[in-house]
């Protein structure tokens, strides 16, 4: 089967960096992604990552290491905005059907 | 606006009615998906459609079905609703395999 696990609940300050990681298991992989959802409201892409390392955007940082099934989701600069549910999802196979994580509720305290 | 619509936003329903949530979204993704979320369980997938005329089961098919007339719309219908599909239903479309996927503002459903 295919499963996901990451932290139920994390906080930091504003300014502060956070890292929400992400272990998987699957029968194959097709990469991660991270989501991004505002007191139940429409989760949002974050990012995907297909081959390991990071990739940048913004504030936002996500890595990938394929050979520890892990990856993880880096937040610099942490603004009260941030406070929300970041999901991590895998494909269940090539198509395109995605299995989350039960989430990290972040909260940004001031 | 280019997006995907839900509707209705919130229903109470009675166990043992029959209920379709609407789903339309104008991005004329072929991909779409429908989703239940509840407290401490994540996203679960219930149905998808790759692409119009074909659908396929997820992760917790059983008392819901799905139809795929057309690129835009995507319902589901709980045939005879029990108070255990009590959720929030998300409804999901995506262009490309792997590619983001852009999701509904989510219908809150109370089985009574």
């Amino acid at each position: 089967g295919q499963s996901l696990e990451q932290p139920s609940e994390v906080t930091a300050v504003e300014g502060a960096i956070v890292q929400i990681n992400c272990t998987y298991q699957t029968s194959g992989f097709y990469g991660l992604s991270w989501y991004q959802q505002h007191d139940g409201g429409a989760p949002t892409f974050l990012s995907y990552n297909a081959l390991d390392g990071l990739e940048e955007t913004g504030r936002f940082s996500s890595f990938l290491s394929r050979s520890d099934s892990y990856g993880y989701l880096l937040l610099q600069e942490l603004q009260m905005k941030d406070s929300a549910s970041y999901f991590c999802a895998v494909p269940y196979n090539q198509g395109g059907k995605l299995i989350f994580g039960q989430g990290t509720e972040l909260s940004v305290k001031p | 606006i280019a997006g995907i619509t839900q509707a209705p936003t919130s229903q109470i329903l009675a166990a043992g009615r029959r209920m379709t949530l609407r789903c339309t979204q104008d991005m004329r993704h072929n991909a779409m998906y429908w989703y239940r979320q509840d407290l401490g369980l994540g996203l679960r997938l219930i149905h998808y459609s790759n692409t119009a005329g074909t659908t396929g089961k997820g992760e917790v098919p059983d008392g819901y079905s799905v139809s795929r007339a057309n690129t835009d719309d995507f319902p589901l219908t709980l045939a005879s609703a029990v108070p255990s599909q009590t959720s929030v239903y998300f409804c999901a479309s995506s262009d490309r395999v792997h590619n983001e996927q852009f999701f509904g503002p989510g219908t809150r459903l109370t089985v009574l």
